[in-house]
């Protein structure tokens, strides 16, 4: 299984752009790169997915350099409710087994 | 859509006390997660099914623990006896063996064990 790496934690303010680097230097060729978002007292939920290059949608940007051995996800404009904890995992879509790492606590402040 | 459904939502018990935990995956879902998070340990992937049959049960802790899945829309998890340190909370999350394995959680059982 690919191991992970964030930072334990990140502080930010309300309106600026937030980039959470995390790191998967043996990543495998058929992994995917998922990140999910944890509010307390709920459980995680699915934020973006990617294989290369850059994904975004509604909530997010997820960009991968070409080697993918590491991936930053990219929250524009945060608010205070973004507060939470953000996970990065590696896995072969073919395969359900992906392990969460601690996460990135990232605190909004006013 | 109703989302993963786990019930109880908390659950307080006495040591030595068994306790079930039951998890609704999402109708059409064929993949069904049990995880345990604790501030000490984070979020534990315990067990996880594919087509109701266990793939992988490396994460459960001992034999006190055990999961079944009798069919396509329902799981349960059993601790017996519990103990204070199972004291956690437990998560399902189900999703399609398909081209999105992304995973959707229910909202946890709170477990506290005296």
């Amino acid at each position: 299984l690919a191991k992970t790496t964030q930072p334990i934690s990140m502080d930010s303010y309300e309106g600026q752009e937030v980039n959470i680097t995390c790191s998967h230097n043996n990543i495998a060729t058929n992994d995917y790169i998922t990140w999910y978002q944890q509010f307390p007292s709920q459980g995680p939920r699915f934020i973006i997915q990617g294989y290369k290059t850059k994904v975004t949608n509604e909530v997010a940007s997820l960009f991968i350099p070409a080697d993918r051995k590491s991936s930053t996800l990219s929250l524009p404009r945060v608010s205070l409710s973004d507060t939470a904890v953000y996970y990065c995992l590696v896995g072969d879509k073919g395969n359900n087994d992906m392990r969460f790492g601690a996460g990135t606590r990232l605190t909004v402040k006013p | 859509d109703a989302g993963v459904i786990q019930s109880p939502r908390h659950e307080v018990t006495e040591m030595g006390q068994e306790v079930t935990l039951r998890c609704k995956p999402i109708s059409g879902h064929n993949s069904l997660f049990w995880y345990r998070q604790t501030m000490m340990r984070g979020l534990e992937l315990l067990i996880y099914f594919n087509n109701n049959v266990p793939i992988d049960d490396s994460g459960m802790p001992e034999d006190r623990f055990s999961a079944k899945m009798p069919n396509a829309s329902f799981s349960t998890l059993k601790i017996q006896p519990s103990e204070p340190r199972d004291s956690a909370v437990y998560f399902c999350a189900s999703s399609t063996w398909t081209s999105d394995e992304t995973q959707y959680f229910g909202p946890g059982t709170r477990l506290l064990v005296l």
